[in-house]
């Protein structure tokens, strides 16, 4: 079946640090991939997604490329700020089998802590 | 603005009851999701509903029922067969094809 398997957190860095948060997944067919982002007490917020391989997401200056060959999704941030403590949940969906159309499969999810 | 509101943001049940948790979306979204979200894991799908007046089990659905009667509601009811429903409990929608999940900020179920 699918699956999603993210490095174990708390990750803690100081600010401006680089973040790499390492994502590996298996699945059938053809995966959508996300990075999303849960703030303490909140819900799920969408960071970025890719759809095919190759494919390169980004949003406030975090970016994750769809990379086919090693099953992979990892995240990265050039320089690391306190406000982006939070929780970080790389998932898939694919949409090739009705099944696992419109469902997602998430990794555990990795804390990260900035200090200043 | 177009979301996704969840209430009660705190909700506490009293053994051997039932208590349902409201999802309300605004997105015109055809498809809804309730997930249970534990301390240090991932999130683990309960139930989903593809169209309105269907929904389907998802990976831990004992003890859970939903209903999906409008298109923009989509209750759950942890009944008193749940045998340890303290938890967060996070709703989604989503629109066709490759559009993402969109949650709500959650309501957290505690025991009495």
């Amino acid at each position: 079946g699918n699956s999603v398997t993210q490095m174990e957190g708390p990750v803690t860095l100081s600010e401006e640090a680089f973040l790499t948060i390492n994502c590996t997944y298996t699945a059938t067919g053809y995966p959508s991939l996300f990075w999303y982002v849960q703030y303490p007490g909140e819900g799920l917020q969408l960071l970025l997604k890719a759809t095919k391989a190759d494919d390169k997401g980004s949003n406030k200056g975090f970016e994750a490329t769809y990379r086919k060959e090693t099953t992979s999704f990892h995240l990265e941030k050039g320089s690391v700020q306190v406000s982006d403590s939070a929780v970080y949940f790389c998932a898939l969906s694919d949409l090739r089998y009705g099944e696992y159309g419109n469902k997602l499969v998430f990794g555990a999810g990795t804390i990260l802590r900035v200090k200043s | 603005d177009g979301g996704i509101t969840q209430s009660p943001k705190y909700l506490f049940r009293k053994e051997g009851q039932n208590v349902t948790l409201s999802c309300e979306q605004n997105l015109n979204h055809d498809a809804m999701y309730w997930y249970r979200q534990d301390p240090g894991q991932g999130l683990r799908l309960i139930y989903y509903s593809q169209i309105v007046n269907d929904f389907q089990k998802g990976d831990i659905a004992e003890g859970y029922s939903v209903s999906r009667e409008k298109k923009e509601s989509f209750p759950l009811t942890v009944t008193s067969a749940q045998k340890n429903p303290t938890a967060f409990y996070l709703c989604a929608s989503k629109g066709g094809g490759n559009q993402p999940q969109h949650f709500g900020d959650g309501t957290r179920l505690s025991i009495l």
